[in-house]
């Protein structure tokens, strides 16, 4: 099984702050990523696909990159609705397999 | 509008049996393969079980092998999971999700629907 591991579990920021989060699979998936945004009591909602990608209708602000084994989202400018947590999925192997998740709260 | 309506869920003792339905409205559901992703209380997400697009392909995490079984009616436009011998590390939210064209991400996810195992 492919693991992937995210860092930081939780941070801390303020609005307007720029964020990473990184992902790192425990062997190379090409550019085989996916990113999704969960709020408390939501589904998931996918914002992007194959590792850079925006899916349709998520903001501009959001963007990802990386390949092979490491993988970034970065949110240029966090904003009120983006405090969620945020997971990272391989799709190299289908179905694929999820991160811890990264929970980004207010500061 | 894409939907994923869930129903079935609840409290059941280990051992019991539970049903999970999913009504998908908004897009040909007989094109798409469909999933079930589960989140623990507090918890992470993890991909239980496939159905691809006619129900002959399944696949499933090993931890619910031979215990669950996911189906699928292409004319009511309705996926299934039924969950037999339940334990409790088997207590979670459980959601359907429509695989997107590319069938490597979940491009639609229904709400969760709640599963507790408990005595």
């Amino acid at each position: 099984d492919i693991q992937m591991t995210q860092s930081p579990s939780s941070l801390s920021a303020s609005l307007g702050d720029r964020i990473i989060i990184t992902c790192r699979a425990s062997q190379s998936i090409s550019r085989s990523l996916n990113w999704y945004q969960q709020k408390p009591g939501r589904a998931p909602n996918l914002l992007i696909y194959a590792a850079s990608s925006l899916q349709s209708g998520v903001p501009s602000r959001f963007s990802g990159g990386g390949s092979g084994t490491d993988f970034t989202l970065t949110i240029s400018s966090l904003q009120p609705e983006d405090f969620a947590t945020y997971y990272c999925q391989q799709s190299f192997i289908v179905p694929g397999t999820f991160g811890q998740g990264t929970k980004v709260e207010i500061k | 509008e894409v939907q994923l309506v869930k129903s079935g869920g609840g409290l059941v003792q280990p051992g019991g049996s539970l049903r999970l339905s999913c009504a998908a409205s908004g897009f040909t559901f007989s094109r798409h393969w469909m999933s079930w992703v589960r989140q623990a209380p507090g918890k992470g997400l993890e991909w239980v079980a496939n159905i691809n697009q006619d129900g002959s392909e399944e696949y499933y995490v090993d931890s619910v092998r031979g215990r669950f079984t996911i189906s699928r009616d292409n004319a009511k436009n309705s996926l299934y999971l039924q969950m037999n011998s339940l334990r409790a590390e088997d207590t979670a939210l459980y959601y359907c999700a429509r695989v997107g064209a590319s069938g490597t991400t979940w491009d639609y996810w229904g709400q969760g629907t709640l599963v507790t195992v408990s005595s």
